[in-house]
């Protein structure tokens, strides 16, 4: 129950394509879905968040689509560029005391020029 | 914003040695913080968590003898693994709370190499 499911692997875009990952859960407890950023070498960085009462959040050329009846949560990027190349986390977490972070597998993602 | 600075960001170090890592929240306090393991290709697996001025909560299968965990200050969390073997190499993240219920900042990573 505590699993964050994450599709694809890998995903190869060209550049300018939308790059799409997918996320599902199991933990109706869970009241916060962030996605990070990871490059080699590197700490994740926060790219963008949604909370369970809106179906979907963009900024700029990233989009999260949530759908809570389906407990499945996707990254959608824009206009996929090389500098995207990078592999993406999604995540969960409850807003109890121990709060924290549940990862999923990780994409790798390729935007080839 | 929210800055956490860890190190060494690379360390290598002889079977049987002992090694710190620090995290520190510079422009903040952080009352909790998170400790993670990331072998190559994979996911991110929490170890802990620690609270300021009480002991860490590790995660089933994580030894706490073997990773010893201090967050004496609101600004400074340690990781040490002691009597280090190859197979600890790996990449070791923090990651502190902002204060707000779901703000978390990691730190860059510190890569430790065992041999």
């Amino acid at each position: 129950q505590q699993q964050v499911k994450q599709s694809p692997q890998s995903l190869i875009v060209q550049k300018g394509g939308i790059s799409i990952i997918n996320c599902a859960y199991e933990n109706t407890a869970f009241d916060y879905f962030p996605w990070y950023q990871q490059f080699p070498g590197k700490g994740p960085a926060l790219l963008i968040a949604i909370r369970p009462d809106v179906s979907e959040k963009k900024e700029g050329r990233f989009t999260i689509s949530f759908n809570k009846s389906a407990k499945q949560f996707s990254l959608h990027i824009m206009d996929s560029q090389p500098g995207d190349s990078a592999t993406y986390f999604c995540a969960a977490t409850t807003g109890g005391a121990t709060n924290k972070l549940i990862f999923g597998t990780g994409t790798l993602l390729a935007v080839q020029p | 914003g929210a800055v956490v600075s860890q190190h060494p960001s690379r360390v290598i170090c002889k079977s049987g040695t002992s090694v710190k890592i620090e995290c520190r929240s510079l422009d903040f306090q952080a009352t909790t913080m998170f400790w993670y393991r990331q072998f190559p290709k994979q996911s991110l697996m929490l170890m802990a968590t620690s609270n300021e001025g009480s002991k860490a909560t590790y995660e089933q299968g994580v030894e706490k003898d073997k990773f010893l965990i201090n967050h004496a200050s609101l600004t400074l969390s340690t990781l040490t693994v002691t009597s280090a073997h190859p197979e600890d190499s790996s990449f070791y993240i923090c990651s502190a709370r902002t204060g707000t219920a779901y703000g978390y900042t990691f730190g860059s990573g510190t890569r430790l190499t065992v041999v």
